[in-house]
């Protein structure tokens, strides 16, 4: 079957690093998403990984191991506002979304 | 207004009403979605429309009937509903239903409790 596993929950202290992992297996692959999302809010697009490697974007990193059905989120400089749920999800080869349950990030002062 | 509008925000009903929920995008995408979210759960995809028509119906029960008048606007008729059925209504879309990087812009959702 088709599963993606991440995390439920972990916590980080404010202006640390923090890494949220994401395990995939799915029917071919294509890509593979993280989204953020704020309690009560919509989600919201991060980043999308389709080749192997690591994609910056300012304090937000996300990597991808195609071999390895891996990937994760790097977090730098936390900061209150990035407490959050955030979802990984993969995109199969009839390119399917298929979503983990997200991990909610909890931001200590 | 931009991006994608759902109303109502909250919403509760019994197991005996019909109530519809709404969903509008500014974003001149072709493809709309409905997603269910449950606590603690992936997101479920319910239904998918490209350029209004629809394309995808995962196993959804019949007491959930969606509509499409236009690329623009789609809607979700619930009547009949179970408690099991509570939960946050996602409405979604994208430049096109399938393919590449299809990045998904969201509705902040409707909150659905059935009683």
């Amino acid at each position: 079957g088709q599963n993606i596993d991440q995390p439920t929950e972990m916590t980080a202290t404010e202006g640390a690093i923090v890494q949220i992992n994401c395990t995939y297996q799915t029917s071919g692959f294509n890509g593979l998403f993280w989204y953020q999302q704020h309690a009560g809010e919509a989600p919201t697009f991060l980043s999308y990984n389709v080749l192997d490697g690591l994609e910056e974007k300012g304090r937000f990193s996300s990597f991808l191991s195609r071999s390895k059905g891996y990937s994760y989120l790097l977090l730098k400089e936390l900061q209150m506002k990035d407490s959050a749920s955030y979802l990984c999800a993969a995109t199969d080869s009839n390119y399917q979304l298929i979503w983990g349950a997200g991990t909610k990030l909890i931001i200590k002062p | 207004e931009t991006g994608v509008t759902q109303t109502p925000r909250h919403l509760v009903m019994g197991m005996t009403n019909k109530k519809s929920l709404k969903c509008e995008q500014h974003l001149g995408h072709n493809a709309m979605y409905w997603y269910k979210q449950s606590a603690k759960k992936p997101l479920e995809l319910m239904f998918v429309y490209s350029l209004e028509e629809r394309v995808e119906n995962n196993s959804v029960p019949s007491r959930f009937s969606p509509e499409c008048p236009n690329s623009s606007h789609l809607f979700l008729h619930l009547h009949t509903l179970q408690p099991e059925d509570s939960a946050l209504y996602l409405c979604a879309s994208s430049q096109d239903a399938y393919g590449g990087a299809n990045v998904l812009t969201f509705g902040a959702g409707s909150r659905l409790t059935v009683l």
